[in-house]
């Protein structure tokens, strides 16, 4: 069954610091997420990216938050300096299609985990 | 505001007895209501989804869910537990009619199935 693949799993920064994780998307799939869950709180959306875009994005993904999809396969999240309440699991989704009903089903990766120290 | 409340932190089961994890929702307009399941080291896995009909939906490992509009409830249930059903389980929801595709989460509950 096809994946969502992220790295790495587990990822130890000093605050401040520049932090690129990657993923790559089921190879078919048209739209494009990051999720993110601090330890004991909800999974939290932070952006949805199609068409080379964003399409959407919380109130969270300010500007040291960006996402590119530099390669047609891999899509990367980069926080520019990163903070002590970054830390958290970040998830990449992917789907294929936007069904009109809206129903959409993502395709989840495994999670890198963020410490930010 | 959209919001998702998962009420227990952790459920424990002895395997073969039946299971039910709680989900309430609270969004404006008919909700699409979604289970996803975390197992250790593995992504979020799609377990069922509402979209409209039948309040109660069937979807993989057998487990189900009851959509209660009344209660804005959407239970996760399993007639019987098996070990290896012992994971994260965390329920979502989108409103209809947004424009926009993000998912509301809850912030998961942990079952627990024993030998």
């Amino acid at each position: 069954e096809p994946e969502v693949t992220q790295t790495p799993s587990h990822q130890v920064t000093q605050m401040g610091q520049e932090v690129i994780l990657r993923c790559v998307p089921i190879s078919n799939h048209l739209y494009f997420y990051w999720y993110r869950q601090i330890l004991g709180q909800k999974v939290e959306f932070l952006v949805s990216f199609y068409n080379n875009e964003i399409s959407e994005k919380s109130e969270i993904f300010d500007d040291q938050f960006s996402v590119e999809r530099p390669d047609g396969s891999n899509f990367t999240l980069k926080i520019r300096s990163t903070k002590l309440e970054d830390s958290a699991m970040y998830f990449c989704a992917s789907r294929r299609t936007f069904t009109v009903s809206g129903a959409n089903v993502l395709t989840f990766g495994a999670g890198s985990r963020l410490t930010v120290l | 505001a959209q919001s998702v409340a998962q009420p227990e932190d952790q459920v424990n089961v002895a395997e073969g007895n039946p299971l039910t994890v709680k989900c309430t929702y609270s969004v404006s307009g008919n909700p699409y209501l979604f289970w996803y399941v975390q197992y250790p080291n593995r992504g979020l896995q799609f377990l069922l989804k509402y979209i409209t009909g039948d309040n109660l939906v069937k979807g993989s490992y057998g487990f189900e869910a009851e959509f209660n509009k009344s209660q804005t409830s959407f239970h996760l249930k399993k007639p019987s537990a098996l070990v290896s059903d012992s994971a994260l389980y965390f329920c979502a929801v989108r409103a209809r009619g947004d424009n926009t595709d993000k998912l509301i989460f809850g912030t998961g509950t942990r079952l627990q199935v024993f030998p």
